[in-house]
Order: structure tokens, then sequence, then C-alpha cells
């Protein structure tokens, strides 16, 4: 069965400062990782995915993830916070078990983005 | 295109009583899935329905119920309501549900059983 664990539910950064979010996962099959963003009293909005190809992805609002298949890890990373950075981060990944693309997700990580 | 709709935005209800809550995908999306979020238990995977069948279930008691319309629009149900089915409800949609598919997302029901 797939799992996703993403390390640190607090991440704390100052404007400007680079971001880095982990996020591991565990699967027996090929992993299709997402990875959304959750404003205050909002829905999850897509960053990015990772079905197949290049392993490095890129998404919106400046934000990329590289897919290390030997570390089993998504880690996201933004170079430089900007104050509208500050939201939370749901590393996901499709759950083949169940025959279609359902999403199992971690538990999220709260980015602060300090002026 | 509109996005994701949900309806109502917020609700409060009392135990015992019963919830219907209404999705309505983005056009010409035909799999529309539901996920529960509490501080808890984070986000998990409700039910998700395809061309008006349920083809896959998580871990929730039979309280729990869902149908799609020939619109692909989604209700779900929550009968006997407890304490601790104060949650965000999500509703997602996708073109087929694939594994590979993007799940768009609305802004959620946030309800609150008193």
């Amino acid at each position: 069965a797939q799992s996703v664990t993403q390390l640190g539910s607090h991440v704390s950064v100052s404007e400007g400062a680079l971001v880095l979010l982990r996020c591991n996962y565990s699967s027996s099959v090929p992993p299709y990782l997402f990875w959304y963003v959750q404003y205050p009293n909002q829905g999850l909005q897509l960053l990015l995915k990772y079905t197949t190809g290049a392993t490095l992805v890129k998404g919106i609002n400046g934000f990329e993830a590289e897919f290390k298949k030997s570390e089993t890890s998504f880690h996201l990373t933004k170079p430089s916070a900007h104050m509208s950075d500050a939201a939370e981060y749901f590393c996901a990944v499709s759950d083949w078990g169940g025959s279609q693309g359902n999403l199992i997700f971690g538990k999220g990580t709260k980015l602060s983005v300090k002026p | 295109k509109a996005g994701v709709t949900q309806t109502p935005r917020y609700l409060i209800k009392t135990r015992g009583q019963q919830v219907t809550l209404s999705c309505s995908p983005i056009s010409g999306h035909r799999s529309v899935s539901w996920y529960q979020q509490t501080p808890g238990q984070g986000l998990q995977f409700l039910f998700e329905y395809f061309s008006e069948t349920q083809r896959n279930k998580g871990n929730f008691p039979g309280r729990f119920s869902g149908r799609q319309f020939s619109n692909s629009r989604s209700e779900m149900n929550v009968s006997t309501l407890e304490l601790g089915d104060s949650a965000l409800y999500l509703c997602a949609s996708s073109p087929g549900g694939g594994v590979t598919d993007t799940q768009y997302f609305g802004p959620g029901t946030r309800l609150t059983v008193l």
C-alpha cells in the first residue's frame, strides 16, 4: 500500500530565503506524486505533479520538486520565499490499490514566511 | 471554465441529524471524489464516482454515502451525525479519475456538528 510522510508539520522561513518542504513516499508500484497548496478557508490547488519522464518537475508560483527514486523522496523547493507563499502544503501519491487515481495525502506542512 | 463548486459552504447541524452536501464538477469531468479533512486525521478519501457508479470507497462507516447524477454532479450524505463528523468536506473532479489525472478541488463545505 502507498503512503506519504511529510517531515515537519511547521516550517518557518524568512522572506527571500529558500523554501524546502520534505516528502517521502512508500510505494510498491511506480508512484505518481503531487504537491497541493491550501490557503486558509480554501480548497486545494495543484502546484505540480510527477507522472513519468523528467524527474525535476516545475510548477506554478516558482515551485519545483525532484523525484528521487533511490531516496523515495519528492521534496518541494522554491529559491526565494514570498509572503504570499504562507499556506499549508500537501504531498500526495495516487492510490493504485484503489484501481483508480484517488489520492493518499501526507499530514501537511504549514509554511510561515517572516518579513 | 468554471471551477468545482460546492454548496453549501458552511453547515451547522446537531448530533443525530443528517446532512447532504453537493458538488458540481468542472464541465466535462466525469470523475468526482470526496475527501474529509480534519485537524487530527488530515485528508482522507471517502469515495469516488464515475458515470454514476461508485468505483472506490475509503474506510468510512456506512453512514457516509454518495451518489452521482447523469450530469456528473454529485452529492454526499451523512446520516446520524456524530460530533466527530465535524470537518471540511472537499470534492474534487478529474476528467476520468485515472492515476495520473489531476484532481481539481472545490472550496469545501465546512460542517460543524453540535
